[in-house]
């Protein structure tokens, strides 16, 4: 079974600056997706990217990126220009194209604090 | 317009008691889900539905029966409440159930209390 670790329970960066989020899974796939999911105090999960493990280039979306280290089965979350906005719980998620969206596994979240 | 709406937000019960969560989609996707989020805000999904039929489900107890009308909605019913049930429960949908690499569209959950 597809486990997902996120070993960060709390982060917190000042406003503006960059932060790192960490992510490894564990899989006997070559072939998945990775995705970071944010929820902010609204509680309301939205997605804030997505990377396909057959794609050696790493996603990028605005302020987020991913390093992927398919090898090393980890993939954190890059925020620049960190903002007031981005305070929320992240969560790391996993999905096999063999199962679907059924078995989209989370991990246990961190909690990310913005510093003014 | 809210793509994925759940009623009630907050949902405070006893013990023994039987609820209903309701949840609608308008984005016109095929799949919809229940997940539930306990306190230490882990996320497990529960249950899937793909054009009305049940897909999965995941060891949940039988006192949980999702219900699905249409394919825009899919309602969760929850019988002799558990204080062990007190989470925070996310109806969500996707186009496809076998797109795995698809966006998960979420609701804004439902916090349940049970006393």
């Amino acid at each position: 079974a597809q486990t997902v670790t996120q070993s960060q329970p709390e982060m917190s960066v000042q406003e503006a600056e960059t932060v790192t989020l960490s992510c490894t899974y564990d899989t006997s796939e070559s072939d998945y997706y990775l995705f970071w999911y944010k929820q902010p105090p609204s509680r309301q999960m939205i997605l804030v990217i997505r990377q396909e493990a057959y794609k050696q280039q790493n996603a990028t979306e605005n302020r987020f990126s991913v390093n992927f280290q398919k090898a090393a089965k980890s993939f954190s979350l890059k925020i620049s220009d960190s903002q007031l906005g981005d305070a929320a719980m992240y969560f790391c998620a996993y999905s096999s194209p063999n199962f679907g969206n059924e078995k989209l596994t989370f991990g246990t979240g961190t909690r990310l604090t913005i510093i003014p | 317009d809210t793509a994925v709406s759940q009623t009630p937000k907050y949902l405070v019960t006893q013990m023994g008691n039987d609820k209903s969560i309701k949840c609608e989609q308008n984005l016109g996707h095929d799949t919809m889900y229940w997940y539930k989020q306990d306190s230490k805000k882990f996320l497990k999904i529960m249950f899937s539905y793909n054009n009305k039929e049940l897909i999965i489900n995941e060891t949940v107890p039988n006192r949980f029966s999702p219900k699905s009308p249409d394919k825009a909605h899919l309602n969760l019913h929850i019988n002799s409440l558990e204080l062990g049930d007190s989470a925070v429960y996310f109806c969500a949908s996707s186009p496809q159930l076998t797109g795995a690499g698809e966006k998960l569209f979420f609701g804004s959950g439902t916090q349940l209390s049970v006393l």
